[in-house]
Formats: structure tokens, sequence, C-alpha cells
């Protein structure tokens, strides 16, 4: 049972470039969620997602950011015009449909953008 | 969420039981404590949760006061693979405002000695 999957895990883009980060979530699970970890502070959550549709995206920067978790395929991450302020690491979690108890967030290995 | 405060650095020999406290003097009723972890450079993974009752897995054991202000996770024979951050979580319940959203504070960083 394969864990929460994340690609590429480091990736380098120039400013000005777009980079795309990947999330597959776990077998059954149809929830997403993103974070974002700045260098020496803990996890923000950024945008939560199901299946075709952003439940809540409160933490997302308001421009250049857009998350989707189509139908089919993985979640995207997408950052237009990157800016060395978006060099951190993204993380990915997942986590099963709710029931009537608690639930808890499984995480990715991240993805590691620098941007030079 | 209700904040937590935990101490920003702990050792523990290798063998002994490692006890991380978490303050959460503002937590609500319906509010979960929550324990994840970090180990460098890897994503958080998850420990342990409890509402008010002590809870106990494989991996720890989760100590939640009687009026729920604070609580302590025990790792009971701590490894060097235990060297990592360790967060306190306090989160809603099912259903409330923001219940998904999980808030990562500083944490404790427990390193584990030979």
């Amino acid at each position: 049972n394969a864990g929460v999957m994340q690609n590429p895990r480091h990736l380098v883009r120039r400013r000005g470039q777009e980079a795309r980060l990947r999330c597959s979530p776990m077998k059954g699970h149809s929830h997403v969620y993103w974070y974002r970890q700045l260098p020496e502070e803990g996890l923000k959550f950024m945008v939560y997602l199901q299946k075709e549709n952003i439940i809540d995206e409160s933490g997302m920067p308001k421009e250049r950011f857009s998350a989707e978790f189509p139908k089919e395929g993985p979640s995207i991450l997408r950052i237009q015009q990157v800016v060395r302020g978006d060099s951190a690491a993204y993380f990915c979690a997942s986590s099963p449909r709710r029931d009537t108890s608690s639930y808890e967030q499984y995480f990715g290995p991240g993805t590691r953008l620098t941007v030079t | 969420d209700a904040k937590t405060t935990q101490p920003p650095s702990m050792d523990c020999a290798e063998g002994r039981a490692a006890n991380l406290p978490c303050n959460h003097s503002t937590i609500s009723g319906n509010e979960y404590v929550y324990w994840y972890r970090q180990i460098h450079s890897q994503g958080p993974q998850y420990i342990i949760h409890g509402l008010k009752n002590n809870e106990t897995n494989e991996m720890a054991s989760l100590i939640i006061t009687e009026d729920r202000k604070s609580s302590t996770l025990i790792l009971p024979h701590a490894t060097l693979r235990d060297t990592a951050v360790y967060y306190c979580i306090v989160r809603v319940a099912e259903g409330g405002a923001g219940s998904y959203q999980l808030t990562f504070g500083k944490g404790t960083k427990l390193s584990v000695i030979p």
C-alpha cells in the first residue's frame, strides 16, 4: 500500500518560470491538502481539495498560486512567475473519506523548490 | 484552533523513555490533541491523537490531564531514529470550521543521544 507520492522531489526554477508540483494521494483517499514550509519554520496550510473541488484555499497567496485535483490523475499545485520567496518545501497530505471519528492526514515526502 | 506551547528542545538517552510535554490551556471541549513528528527533510508523520482519554498505539502513548489543559507524549524506549521535531496540535473535531487544517507551531526538537 503505497503512501502519498510527490514529484518531483527537487525542483529548480529561475525567477519568472512556472513550477508544477504533483501529488498522488494514498489509495482510497479522496481528500488532499497542500502545506508550505519555509526554511526554519513550521508547516503552513495552503489549500484543501476533494476530487474536482476546492474546499478551502484560504492559505493560498492570492496571486500566482493555483491548485487542482481532477477526477483522474494527481493533484497539481501550480506556481506561476516564481520569485525567490517561493523557495520552500511543499508538502501534500491526504486523508480518507471522513467518518464520525477524527481522522489523520498522511504526508508525502515533499517537493523542495529552489528559485534561482 | 487553540494555541499550544512546547519546549523548543529536549535530550533523551537512547533506550530511555522520552516524555514530551505540551500545554494547551485554552483547549475547547470539542478539540482533539494530535501529535506529529518530522524527521529531518521528511514529511510529517502522524503519531497519535486523543480527546480526553489516554491513548496508546505501537508508536507512543498520549497522556491527557483531567482538565485537558496539558498533555504528554511518551516514547517508551527512544532510539536514535526518534530524533525529530515533535509537534503538538490541537484541532476542532469533525465538522468544525477549519477542522481539516493542521496548524503547526515550532514544536520540540528531540535529540536522542547514544
